[in-house]
C-alpha cells in the first residue's frame, strides 16, 4: 500500500533552534516527494519537492528536507526557527494507481515555535 | 496569494440538500484537484480533472460528482448532504495531470445542520 506516516502530531521548537518535522513514505517506483504548509484559516501552501537528484531539496522560507532512500524517509529542516513558522505542515507522495497518480497526504504535523 | 479561487467560503445548509462549490484555477493551469479536509479523516483526495475530462479518482462518495468546464473552471456537487459531510473542501491546480506541485484555494467551509 502506498502511504506517508507523520510519527509526530506535534513538535515543538524555540525561536533560534533548529527544527525537524519528520515523514516516513511508502510507494511503488520512485517516490516523488512533497512539502506543504497550512496556515490557520488558509489553504495548503507549496513548500519544496524531491523528485529526482540531490538527496537535499531547498525550497521556500528557508526549509529544506532530506531525501533517505534506504530510510525511506522525506524529513523537513529549518537551521533557525521563526515565531512565523507556527503552523501545520503536511508530508505528500505522489502514488502511482491504475490510470494515473493520486497525491496522499500525510496526517499532518503542528509546528510550534515560542519566542 | 495562489491564484487558485473558491467560492463561497462558507456554506451552511441542511441534511438531504445539494450544493455547488466552485473553483477557478492559476492562469495556464489544465488539472484541477478536489479535497476534503476534516479533524477525523485529515487532506483526503477526492478526484482530479485535466482540461476537462477525469483524470484520477479518490475517496469520493457516489453523493457527490464534479466536473471541468472549456473555460477549466471546476465545480463539485454535493448532494443529500449528511452531517459528517461538514468539511472544509479544497481545490488545487497544476499545470500538468502528471500531480507534481500543487496550488491550493483557500477552501470553502461546509456546514450541514
Amino acid at each position: 500500500a502506498q502511504s506517508v506516516a507523520q510519527p509526530e502530531d506535534q513538535v515543538n521548537v524555540a525561536e533560534g533552534n533548529p527544527l525537524t518535522v519528520k515523514c516516513t513514505y511508502s510507494v511503488s517506483g520512485n517516490p516523488y516527494l512533497f512539502w506543504y504548509v497550512q496556515y490557520p484559516n488558509r489553504g495548503l501552501q507549496f513548500l519544496l519537492k524531491y523528485i529526482t537528484g540531490d538527496n537535499l531539496v531547498k525550497g521556500s522560507y528557508g526549509f529544506e528536507a532530506e531525501f533517505n532512500k534506504s530510510q525511506t524517509s522525506f524529513h523537513l529542516k529549518k537551521p533557525s526557527a521563526l515565531v512565523s513558522d507556527s503552523a501545520l505542515y503536511f508530508c505528500a507522495v505522489r502514488g502511482v494507481y491504475t490510470g494515473g497518480f493520486k497525491t496522499i497526504f500525510g496526517a499532518g504535523t503542528r509546528l510550534f515555535v515560542k519566542a | 496569494d495562489s491564484g487558485v479561487t473558491q467560492t463561497p467560503k462558507h456554506l451552511i445548509t441542511a441534511t438531504g440538500q445539494r450544493v455547488t462549490l466552485r473553483c477557478s484555477p492559476r492562469s495556464g493551469d489544465l488539472s484541477v484537484y478536489w479535497y476534503q479536509q476534516s479533524l477525523d479523516q485529515g487532506l483526503q483526495f477526492l478526484i482530479q480533472y485535466y482540461n476537462g475530462e477525469e483524470r484520477a479518482k479518490g475517496n469520493i462518495l457516489e453523493r457527490f460528482s464534479a466536473q471541468q468546464f472549456p473555460d477549466l473552471h471546476s465545480e463539485l456537487n454535493l448532494s443529500s448532504l449528511e452531517l459528517g459531510d461538514s468539511a472544509l473542501y479544497f481545490c488545487a491546480s497544476s499545470v500538468g495531470r502528471e500531480a507534481y506541485e500543487q496550488y491550493f484555494g483557500p477552501g470553502t467551509r461546509l456546514t450541514v445542520t
